[in-house]
């Protein structure tokens, strides 16, 4: 079955301009995470949906960093004031349940391929 | 944002030779995983333990959940060219949702 997608695969920008990255969740799942890895680092946690709302946002760096899930499946990650520092990998990863549950105890996060950002 | 102290960084071995990594945490875990992540691809879930004390096997690999719940360790046995990339451990805390990684062991195989 179709796993996580996430479009573009690739982003070159300029210094200070607007990006939008997007991601497609596994069909069903009420979960969403976006995470971003820098080169040669592991993944750091970005934000969470539980649904529509964000359930915990403490991973944003700052406030140019936004993103939205309006419908409960896609969700867009949006980068305001593009910085070099900004450059990394941004994956996102879907899960069946999230907190909801005993079940959330196993709930397994599945990622997506990311979005390789990079800021000129 | 806090990462986990995994080691070795990177390992190059013979086809055919077992390997070991660890990751240690100064926070307690509910659970551990372990991932693993080829070139342009998002990490891919290999094992997953959820008990201190486990000991849990998915073919040539052999994980451990530490007793004092702040390590792991991953094994494989028998190494083969595919086995090449990152591997990733991750523990998840008393939220049930976020997880926290560490930095990576970069795996080459010689075959």
């Amino acid at each position: 079955g179709a796993g996580v997608s996430q479009t573009p695969s690739n982003k070159v920008t300029e210094k200070g301009k607007y990006v939008e990255l997007r991601c497609d969740p596994i069909s069903g799942h009420t979960a969403l995470y976006w995470y971003r890895q820098s080169l040669g680092q592991g993944p750091e946690f970005l934000i969470y949906f539980q649904g529509t709302g964000a359930a915990d946002d403490s991973g944003l760096p700052n406030d140019r960093f936004f993103a939205v899930r309006p419908e409960g499946s896609v969700s867009t990650l949006k980068i305001q004031r593009t910085e070099r520092g900004d450059s990394a990998v941004y994956l996102c990863a879907s899960s069946l349940i999230g907190t909801s549950g005993r079940a959330s105890f196993t709930d397994t996060q599945y990622f997506g391929p990311g979005t390789r950002l990079t800021v000129l | 944002g806090q990462q986990l102290n995994q080691s070795p960084q990177s390992m190059f071995i013979q086809e055919g030779e077992d390997v070991s990594m660890n990751c240690t945490s100064s926070s307690i875990f509910n659970t551990w995983l372990w991932y693993k992540q080829d070139p342009g691809e998002g990490p891919v879930l290999l094992i997953a333990l959820y008990k201190a004390g486990e000991l849990t096997s998915n073919g040539r690999l052999t994980a451990q959940f530490g007793i004092t719940r702040k390590d792991s360790f991953l094994n494989i046995s028998a190494s083969i060219p595919s086995d090449v990339g990152i591997y990733f451990c991750a523990g998840r805390g008393g939220s049930n949702y976020k997880l926290t990684f560490g930095k990576g062991t970069l795996l080459t195989v010689n075959p």
